[in-house]
């Protein structure tokens, strides 16, 4: 079952502010979320991660609602280079099978036009 | 450049073959996990390696195989491939066996059978 759900497509205005939604209702408690994105054809790149609290980096924000079932990934000025599959995962740290593998879903395509 | 290294980045075949993908994580890193991106089946993760030994088991087939040797690099063997296996191979690596702040990727290997 997919722990996350991404919208598949959304477009972004060059210079503007790009608001990617996620929903993951039934997240628990030792879950974090992480988001990564993909370049065409490129391998995935960490972007950012959290577990309750909002993060901030050089790269993106990352708003998580107080009830954690949902998130928003914020790309401050969007450029075109942001043009890319971006991936909402939640997971859990310690588990040592598979599922503590990140499990990438079908993921979000950004396009930022000029 | 991510710091992570696979080689060859192109590799084409022909069905019933054996290639070797080649992954050299970066420096530091004790973790090698491979993903295998299929246009229909997203990014799967296959296998992880963590200091030389296997750690964990995801959708990897029976005719794949994979080895991580004492200076870190690791090795994935794709056997009696066919048309089906054609797909980006992708490594990524982190510092222990877990990692809280991601993983970082390769380039990938675009293996082609036919």
């Amino acid at each position: 079952d997919a722990k996350t759900t991404q919208p598949p497509s959304m477009d972004c205005a060059e210079g503007r502010a790009a608001n990617l939604p996620c929903n993951h209702s039934t997240i628990s408690g030792n879950e974090y979320v992480y988001w990564y994105r993909q370049i065409h054809s490129q391998g995935p790149q960490y972007i950012i991660h959290g577990l309750k609290n909002n993060e901030t980096n050089e790269m993106a924000s990352l708003i998580i609602t107080e009830d954690r079932k949902s998130s928003t990934l914020i790309l401050p000025h969007a450029t075109l280079r942001d043009t890319a599959v971006y991936y909402c995962i939640v997971r859990a740290l310690g588990l040592t099978d598979s599922w503590g593998k990140f499990q990438f879903g079908a993921g979000t395509q950004v396009v930022v036009t000029p | 450049d991510s710091g992570v290294t696979q080689t060859p980045k192109h590799l084409i075949t022909a069905t019933g073959q054996r290639v070797t993908l080649r992954c050299s994580p970066r420096s530091g890193d004790l973790s090698v996990y491979w993903y295998q991106q299929s246009l229909d089946q997203g990014l799967q993760f296959l296998i992880q390696y963590y200091n030389g030994e296997e750690r964990a088991k995801g959708n990897i087939l029976e005719r794949f195989s994979a080895q991580q040797f004492p200076d870190l690099h690791s090795e994935l063997n794709l056997s009696s491939l066919e048309l089906g296996d054609s797909a980006l191979y992708f490594c990524a690596s982190s510092l222990g066996a877990e990692s809280n702040y991601g993983y970082t990727f390769g380039s990938g290997t675009r293996l082609t059978v036919v």
